[in-house]
């Protein structure tokens, strides 16, 4: 069966710096997303895009964080300038058709380590 | 603001044993409720809800929506210990976020053998 597949499994990184997280989802999927779980809490809502451009965003979406499909099969979710708090595990998600009738498909998320 | 609670948070359980999770929902505007089982990674789907009263059957798991008194169950017959998992459940809005999933905090099952 297909999967969304996310690269790396573990990322360690200073505050301050930059990461990037990469996601590849399944073949024939037109929609993308970004969710994220801190330790211990929900899963949350970060993103959602489309035809190359964001379809929606939350409140946790600012300004440090932006995504990106820089070629036909990579989906990526940027954080310019890392803080503790954005420590978490972070899923891309896809689905075929964006008709509300069609589940999310996660991948095996990237966990964030900031310290 | 969309909200979702799950309960139990957790549940112990022997093999054999059956397991009702419950989720409560309050949302603006309903579109569908999603479960989802959560074995230490990826979020794996089980059944999408859209109507009151029809149930999903997939083996031992059988679900159910009620959109009057906004909840939905997830039932687990004859438990085994691959069941152990977070079963999450979500709310989809409708209109034009179809993306946007609204999440419980979870129901931790633990299956002992």
């Amino acid at each position: 069966e297909p999967e969304v597949t996310q690269t790396p499994s573990h990322q360690v990184t200073q505050m301050g710096q930059e990461v990037i997280l990469r996601c590849v989802p399944i073949s024939n999927h037109l929609y993308f997303y970004w969710y994220r779980q801190i330790l211990g809490q929900k899963v949350e809502f970060l993103v959602s895009f489309y035809n190359n451009e964001i379809s929606e965003k939350s409140e946790i979406f600012d300004d440090q964080f932006s995504v990106e499909r820089p070629d036909g099969s990579n989906f990526t979710l940027k954080i310019r300038s890392t803080k503790l708090e954005d420590s978490a595990m972070y899923f891309c998600a896809s689905s075929p058709v964006r008709d509300g009738q069609s589940p999310l498909h996660f991948g095996n998320g990237t966990r964030l380590t900031v310290t | 603001e969309d909200k979702v609670v799950q309960s139990p948070l957790s549940l112990v359980v022997h093999e054999g044993d059956t397991v009702t999770l419950n989720c409560s929902y309050e949302v603006t505007n309903f579109r569908s409720l999603l479960w989802y089982k959560q074995e230490k990674k990826a979020p794996t789907f089980l059944f999408m809800l859209t109507s009151s009263g029809i149930e999903k059957k997939s083996g031992r798991l059988s679900s159910i929506l009620d959109k009057k008194e906004l909840f939905s169950i997830l039932n687990i017959t004859a438990t085994q210990t691959g069941d152990s998992a977070v079963y999450l459940c979500a709310v989809r809005p409708g209109g034009t976020s179809y993306g946007k999933l609204t999440f419980g905090q979870g129901t931790i099952l633990t299956v002992h053998p």
